[in-house]
């Protein structure tokens, strides 16, 4: 079946670590996205790539970082940077990167700081 | 700015009863885009129904239709014979045309919980 899977369902990272969160595709899709979601809040765009080894910051990417090495696969890096990483975190994918180009979303990862 | 307001943080419906859950946007651009997502407790986010700015009718998909009022700026879901599967988050969203780093990117609002009961 095509679609998007995401690994793992659920991560806990320590203080000063990296951890990568794994998203991959198997619909064909050119652009794929990031995005992080708090308690009571709707989705926040982290980042974005319209093409392999070619993405864009979106609204709040300090403290993250990503790869485009191949078509399927966008992982994310959530990098000690990032202060406060608690979130879960959604890989989403389009055909496209167009307006009325509808994103097909994985099942998430939550993110948790030990 | 792109901004998408919900302004019903709950909404409870019966069974077997149609329910509207709102959405108003605001932007410049003159051609956009409108999603409706659900997500369950799962996490994951589900595509419902899409609607183009310059679509003449409002958008149907089996029991979800989207109520477009284009000079209101309102995007309003209506779900007929509500289901207790259909008790999830719903968010509204908006893809502006934009320009460069802003085309096709979603913008969400905050989300409206809804709960259907028995």
């Amino acid at each position: 079946d095509g679609g998007i899977t995401q690994s793992p369902k659920y991560l806990f990272r320590k203080e000063g670590q990296n951890v990568t969160l794994s998203c991959e595709q198997n619909l064909n899709h050119d652009a794929m996205y990031w995005y992080r979601q708090d308690p009571g809040q709707g989705l926040r765009l982290i980042y974005y790539s319209q093409i392999v080894n070619d993405f864009q910051k979106g609204d709040i990417a300090e403290g993250y970082s990503v790869s485009r090495e191949k078509k399927e696969s966008f992982p994310l890096t959530v990098t000690s940077a990032q202060k406060n990483p608690t979130a879960f975190y959604l890989c989403a994918s389009s055909i496209r990167r167009e307006v009325g180009e509808t994103q097909y979303f994985g099942p998430g990862t939550r993110l948790l700081v030990l | 700015a792109q901004k998408i307001t919900q302004t019903q943080p709950g909404m409870f419906v019966q069974e077997k009863e149609a329910v509207t859950l709102d959405c108003t946007y605001d932007t410049s651009d003159p051609s956009y885009g409108l999603f409706w997502y659900k997500q369950p407790s799962s996490g994951e986010m589900i595509f419902l129904i899409y609607q183009g700015s310059y679509d003449q009718q409002n958008a149907t998909e089996g029991r979800y239709s989207l109520n477009f009022q284009k000079a209101r700026k309102s995007a309003n879901l209506v779900i007929s014979a509500s289901q207790l599967g259909d008790s999830a988050m719903y968010f509204c969203a908006m893809s502006p045309v934009g320009r460069g780093s802003t085309l096709g990117r979603l913008y969400f609002g905050r989300g409206t919980q809804l709960t259907v009961w028995p």
